[in-house]
């Protein structure tokens, strides 16, 4: 079964530094790969996500992503953080098909120091 | 374009009981899924309803169970209510069910059983 592991349960940085959020799953073949963000008392958006193709995928906020198959690993990273980007991040994985259906992680909070 | 909506926002049970759920998907989307996201952890796939049928289940007992509309709107109902279903019940909703075709979430309800 399909897995989705983020390291980082809080994560703390100073507005203005560059912020990497880690990422890994478990899964046989190449899976489509999510990263959302979760503000307080809300749903969950969209930041971006990878199919296929360039490993290296650009997101709303500013924000990106690398896939990369050899380290099973889907990182997001921002080179300069907002007091706004604080919230909760979510990577998760899907298989694909017709079933629909994505495996999230445990999320990794962030926090951002002024 | 109008998002996601759930109703309620919060709500209040006590074990045994039952509860169903409302989602809105969002104009033009066909499919539907439910998640539950516990305290601290990240969602987990409850269901999903293409074209008023389930397209697949996630590891939930049947006491959970689910209706989508003509219109594409959708219930989750629970029966038997217990502690452990207190939770955060997030509702996405996409055009299809391939994995190419995002969800978007709606606010979710806030279920608490005491």
């Amino acid at each position: 079964a399909q897995s989705v592991t983020q390291p980082d349960i809080h994560i703390t940085v100073s507005e203005g530094a560059s912020l990497e959020l880690r990422c890994n799953y478990s899964y046989g073949a190449t899976p489509y790969l999510f990263w959302y963000v979760q503000s307080p008392g809300q749903g969950l958006q969209l930041l971006l996500k990878y199919f296929s193709g360039d490993t290296l995928v650009q997101g709303i906020k500013g924000f990106e992503a690398e896939f990369k198959r050899s380290q099973s690993s889907f990182n997001l990273r921002k080179p300069s953080v907002h007091w706004s980007d604080a919230a909760e991040y979510f990577c998760a994985v899907d298989s694909g098909g017709s079933n629909y259906k994505l495996t999230f992680g445990k999320g990794t909070l962030l926090t951002v120091n002024p | 374009e109008t998002g996601v909506t759930q109703s309620p926002t919060h709500l209040i049970k006590t074990r045994g009981q039952q509860v169903t759920l409302r989602c809105s998907s969002q104009s033009g989307h066909n499919t539907v899924s439910w998640y539950q996201q516990a305290l601290g952890q990240g969602p987990q796939f409850i269901f999903q309803y293409y074209r008023e049928e389930e397209n697949g289940r996630g590891n939930f007992p049947p006491r959970f169970s689910g209706l989508q509309f003509p219109n594409y709107s959708s219930e989750l109902n629970v029966n038997a209510l217990e502690l452990d279903d207190s939770a955060l019940y997030l509702c996405a909703s996409s055009l299809g069910t391939e994995s190419n075709q995002p969800q978007h979430f709606g606010d979710g309800t806030r279920l608490s059983i005491l």
